[in-house]
């Protein structure tokens, strides 16, 4: 099946930096992927779909400012948290349907578990 | 707007019993179903899904049948096993490039 890689898996950095999450989709092409974000115990919550060639869409309380996301290829989506801080320390997962077309299923990567100290 | 909500967790069973896990939705149009599942430190995995009423989908034992007039997706396994551990997730999707929208999730332990 169609394979979605995420790196890092694991990183902890200290408050007041940038993380860049990288998003790739690595035997199809994905002119959309999702960020979701989840928290311990919880369900995901989307964060934002990006877009190859245009502008994210984010969801309503998603500051866009401090979560961006740029869709520079066909097979890659990142998402950089920009001064992140304690609260920013989350599990973060991208997905994507493969193809133009979309469709039903989706493919999720691995996830990435961010810790801001 | 779209939403699923599933039974709240965590459910402990023993090895060999048998497992309901209950789905219901609320959406617009005709949207595909899902349950995913998500081991201990692992990404989500699709187990199944329908995409259209009285459709049934099955993997591993597990099975879920899209009933329209309950609005329901309710995920069975007639017999657990230990390493059918994990959280599962049961979501919803409209057509096109439109993002799953998911359950809270219910956490399932077995124990032998």
């Amino acid at each position: 099946g169609a394979v979605v890689s995420q790196h890092p898996s694991r990183v902890i950095c200290k408050s007041g930096t940038s993380v860049k999450i990288e998003c790739r989709s690595l035997d199809f092409q994905a002119t959309t992927m999702f960020w979701y974000r989840q928290f311990p115990k919880q369900s995901l919550m989307l964060m934002a779909t990006s877009n190859e060639g245009s502008k994210a869409t984010y969801e309503q309380g998603v500051e866009k400012d401090k979560f961006l996301i740029n869709h520079a290829s066909l097979t890659l989506s990142t998402l950089t948290v920009t001064s992140a801080h304690p609260e920013d320390s989350s599990f973060y997962i991208c997905s994507a349907p493969p193809g133009a077309g979309g469709g039903d299923t989706q493919y999720f990567g691995p996830g990435t578990r961010l810790t801001v100290l | 707007g779209n939403s699923v909500t599933q039974m709240e967790g965590p459910v402990t069973l023993s090895e060999e019993a048998f497992l309901t896990i209950n789905c219901t939705y609320t959406a617009t149009g005709y949207p595909s179903l899902f349950w995913y599942v998500q081991y201990p430190g692992e990404g989500l995995q699709l187990l199944l899904k329908a995409t259209k009423a009285d459709d049934k989908g099955s993997n591993k034992g597990f099975e879920a049948t899209y009933r329209k007039e309950t609005t329901s997706f309710h995920l069975e396994k007639g017999s657990v096993q230990v390493s059918d551990s994990a959280v599962y997730f049961c979501a919803l999707k409209n057509s096109g490039n439109t993002p799953l929208v998911f359950g809270k999730g219910t956490r399932l332990s077995v124990i032998a």
